[in-house]
């Protein structure tokens, strides 16, 4: 299996900051990699799908970049409503795996 | 709008089947284009892709799942199921049905059904 890292594992930052997310595969796994958002007590929901791409209807302030192992998500200023754990996953192979989490808090 | 309805018992006991239902509106399962997936969370914690099931049937499971589970798909009533037998406590999670697009990723996702195991 594939196992993806992210870090890192909590995160707190101001309103209006730029906030990074990484996340590592081990293994090389192109551009297969997508982002969720999950809020509390709520279903995970695509915010980034093939490392860059911006799933129709999410802000445009969080963006993806990365290829091979090493990937990023990025919310260049942070909002409140953007509270949630965040979640990379791996779609190069299955099965399909998922990072651990990043919570991120508001300071 | 695509949406997915997970259904079933909230509890089950040890030792047996859990079984659940994906009802999906909005999409049609027989138009070939996506897989149908379980995924579970446990409390907490993070999250496992259980399985994937196709229109015409075709499976993939998760090799630390797959003695155990069982993904069918009825395309008439625009439904897909999860069987998991011999169930135990550490089987106690939220478990999601979500669509894996033909690019690869979850969406979108039901909201979830929660499952313990406990006599």
């Amino acid at each position: 299996d594939i196992q993806m890292t992210q870090s890192p594992s909590s995160l707190s930052a101001s309103v209006g900051d730029r906030v990074t997310i990484t996340c590592r595969a081990s293994q090389n796994i192109s551009f297969y990699l997508n982002w969720y958002q999950q809020k509390p007590g709520k279903a995970p929901n695509l915010l980034i799908f093939a490392a860059s791409g911006l799933q129709s209807g999410v802000p445009s302030r969080f963006s993806g970049s990365g290829s091979g192992t090493d990937f990023t998500l990025t919310i260049s200023s942070l909002q409140p409503e953007d509270i949630a754990t965040y979640y990379c996953q791996q779609s190069y192979s299955v099965p399909q795996t998922f990072g651990q989490g990043t919570k991120l808090q508001i300071k | 709008q695509v949406q997915l309805q997970e259904s079933g018992p909230g509890l089950v006991k040890p030792s047996q089947t859990l079984s659940l239902t994906c009802s999906v509106s909005g999409d049609s399962i027989s138009n070939g284009n996506s897989f149908w997936s379980w995924i579970r969370q446990h409390p907490g914690t993070g999250l496992e892709w259980i399985g994937d099931i196709n229109y015409s049937g075709n499976t993939y499971y998760n090799p630390s799942l797959k003695s155990r589970v069982t993904i069918s798909v009825d395309t008439s009533k625009n439904q897909f199921f999860l069987r998991l037998s011999c169930v135990t406590a550490a089987d106690t999670a939220i478990y999601y049905c979500a669509r894996l697009t033909n690019t690869a990723e979850f969406d979108p996702w039901g909201q979830g059904t929660l499952v313990t195991v406990s006599s």
